[in-house]
């Protein structure tokens, strides 16, 4: 099975600060990485999939990059609306989320 | 527009049973394969089981396997997971989930599971 790995665990930062998240594969999945955000109480919502494609109708603050194992997911202008727990998730096999960053505002 | 509304949830004791139905419309049930993904409280996602758009091939978590059946009716665009022998460790959040390649981009509200004496 696939481990998937994000760091950090949790951040605070800065409305406005750049923020970065990683996220990284125990094995080679190309680019079947996606990246969600789910809010208290609320279902995830699809940001970025296939590592680096927007899904239609999220701000293009948000980005992914990466392939093999390796992946980043950025928010360029973090804002208070964007306080929320982020996952990522690979589909090379079987589905395995990441354990989760959770963004706070300073 | 789509819409997955999951039902079933509840209180259930250790070792009990528990069916949980998800209702799809605003697409083409048919043509997607659907999954169940789990929230324990307070923790991360966990994708459970999921099935192809004819119920040909199943896949389950390594945790459920066994004691959980993935199932659907296409006639009823309806997605099912029925749970027995259900533990502590099975409390959480259930959600259905549209697959889409490889994505989830499409989540119903999800169905609280208590397994608790």
């Amino acid at each position: 099975d696939i481990q998937m790995t994000q760091s950090p665990s949790s951040l605070s930062a800065s409305v406005g600060d750049r923020v970065t998240i990683t996220c990284q594969a125990s094995q080679d999945i190309s680019n079947y990485l996606n990246w969600y955000q789910q809010k208290p109480g609320k279902a995830p919502k699809l940001l970025i999939y296939d590592a680096s494609n927007l899904e239609t109708g999220v701000p293009s603050r948000f980005s992914g990059s990466g392939s093999g194992t390796d992946f980043t997911f950025t928010i360029s202008s973090l804002q208070p609306e964007d306080i929320a727990t982020y996952y990522c998730q690979q589909y090379d096999n079987l589905p395995s989320f990441g354990p989760g960053t959770k963004v706070d505002i300073k | 527009e789509v819409q997955l509304v999951e039902s079933g949830g509840g209180l259930v004791q250790p070792g009990g049973s528990l069916r949980l139905s998800c209702a799809a419309s605003g697409f083409t049930f048919s043509s997607y394969w659907m999954s169940w993904v789990r929230q324990a409280p307070g923790k991360g996602l966990e994708w459970v089981a999921n099935i192809k758009q004819d119920g040909s091939e199943k896949y389950y978590v390594d945790s459920v396997k066994g004691r959980f059946t993935i199932s659907r009716d296409n006639a009823k665009n309806s997605l099912y997971l029925q749970m027995n022998s259900l533990r502590a460790e099975d409390t959480a959040v259930y959600y259905c989930a549209r697959s889409g390649g490889s994505c989830y981009m499409y989540w119903g509200q999800g169905t609280l599971v208590t397994v608790s004496s």
